[in-house]
């Protein structure tokens, strides 16, 4: 089993509809990374969070610590969405801390 | 400023050839890292910098060579790559954490060098 688990791994969805891609980790502190990649491009930090949920335009992300378990929703969705989506877990590494990445989920938004 | 960047955006190059790999942030953080991206795959750390010193090598291999000129730059110097060594190479910074006086678990990324050796 992964240390961090993400699904669903593929999504289509047509334009205007509400995603949801979930996050299960097993590892590391209370906290989780969302994270955008667009095709062939780098890698966007959408959200760091330790509780409760966050909120950026169209993106919420919540984080249920109990449960390890984190959501990233996504309202409204959009062509330009299309991404592929991953959550990293934070755990201890010495001094510093070191990601735990999700294998990632890949949204097409269709027009 | 609150971004990394990093150059070249695209790099190719030969097997026997000498290149580096460019990354600066002005945001004040203190710990930097360099990451490896394989097409399809998530990140793979490479190498992280703590105060401009050396703190995690994931047993990289000596044909990549990490240096931290200062408290804002960080390089990666290559040389005698082979073939299976192209990938998207990545670099984040983390700000400090104020209550634990260490690395804090944000990382922030650049938008990443995209290598290719031939």
């Amino acid at each position: 089993k992964n240390e961090v688990e993400q699904s669903p791994q593929n999504l289509t969805a047509q334009e205007g509809e509400f995603i949801t891609i979930n996050c299960s980790y097993s590892v590391g502190i209370s906290a989780l990374h969302w994270l955008q990649q667009h095709p062939g491009g780098g890698i966007v930090s959408l959200f760091m969070l330790s509780s409760g949920k966050k909120k950026h335009g169209r993106l919420i992300a919540t984080i249920n610590i109990q449960e390890k378990h984190s959501s990233l929703h996504i309202t409204a969705s959009h062509p330009r969405d299309s991404a592929v989506y991953i959550c990293a877990a934070p755990r201890s590494g010495g001094s510093n801390y070191k990601l735990t990445f999700g294998k990632g989920t890949l949204l097409t938004v269709n027009p | 400023d609150t971004e990394v960047t990093q150059t070249p955006k695209h790099l190719v190059m030969g097997m026997t050839n000498k290149k580096s790999l460019k990354c600066e942030q002005h945001m004040g953080h203190r710990a930097m890292y360099w990451y490896k991206q394989k097409a399809k795959k998530p990140p793979e750390l490479m190498f992280v910098y703590s105060y401009e010193k050396l703190s995690i090598n994931e047993s990289v291999p000596s044909r990549f060579s990490p240096e931290c000129p200062n408290s804002s730059l960080l390089n990666l110097h290559l040389h005698a790559l082979q073939p299976e060594d192209s990938a998207l190479y990545l670099c984040a910074s983390s700000p400090r954490d104020r209550m634990f006086g260490r690395a804090s678990y944000e990382q922030y990324f650049g938008p990443g060098t995209r290598l290719t050796v031939t």
